[in-house]
């Protein structure tokens, strides 16, 4: 049931960008795409959102492909407490709300 | 201000038992989901409650889970007759379900708890 794919895991430089890829090639037109990430034995925290636009926030932006089958969350200057398990999800309906379809999550290494 | 809380952070049972997971949502949080985190994996849906009403529990694994919010706050999941494919991270997760008003808020956006690590020995 999986709407996701990810890389099971990425390392990245102190200072650098972190560009974690997402696909969510079964993606329906009205279905978003969120980003959480988790830090060891803490629950997941929202980082991000988007439709079909890019979308810019305080801690990262998103990238989303005009097909909409894939997605990039960009973290500008990754930092040694960027360090966690980043989830790309897809938001579907659910008797008058919505529910995360979580994938399996990317572990990002920030290395000093 | 006080987030999702969960009680017990951990709980090891022996295969047989029964469990009760605690949740306390953020106050006034209409909606509450539960969702099941095994180890190395995203986490799994559930059920979830608007106010005391149980609207889908689809994700249940089998007939020995069983979720409850009867004052339309605090929800409890009970795991009956416990088995080892039990042992998981059990998170929750509420939200308001209300229109952003505050810069910054996000429409739907799930608050999780720490989450309850459960071990089935």
């Amino acid at each position: 049931d999986a709407k996701t794919t990810q890389p099971t895991s990425m390392d990245c430089a102190e200072g650098r960008a972190a560009n974690l890829p997402c696909n969510h090639s079964t993606i329906s037109g009205n279905e978003y795409v969120y980003w959480y990430r988790q830090i060891h034995s803490q629950g997941p925290q929202y980082i991000i959102h988007g439709l079909k636009n890019n979308e810019t926030n305080e801690m990262a932006s998103l990238i989303i492909t005009e097909d909409r089958k894939s997605s990039t969350l960009i973290l500008p200057h990754a930092t040694l407490r960027d360090t966690a398990v980043y989830y790309c999800i897809v938001r579907v309906p659910l008797s008058g709300t919505y529910k995360y379809i979580f994938g399996t999550g990317t572990r990002l290494k920030v290395l000093a | 201000g006080a987030g999702v809380s969960q009680s017990p952070r951990y709980k090891v049972a022996k295969r047989g038992q029964d469990v009760a997971l605690r949740c306390d949502p953020i106050s006034g949080h209409v909606s509450l989901f539960w969702y099941q985190q095994a180890l190395g994996q995203g986490p799994e849906f559930l059920t979830y409650f608007q106010n005391e009403a149980q609207l889908d529990k689809s994700g249940l694994p089998s007939d020995r889970f069983f979720a409850e919010r009867p004052e339309g706050s605090v929800s409890t999941l009970k795991i009956q007759r416990t088995q080892q494919e039990d042992s998981a991270v059990y998170l929750c997760a509420s939200s308001s379900e209300r229109r952003p008003r505050l810069a910054g808020e996000v429409y739907n956006e799930q608050f999780f708890g720490p989450g309850t690590r459960l071990t089935v020995l």
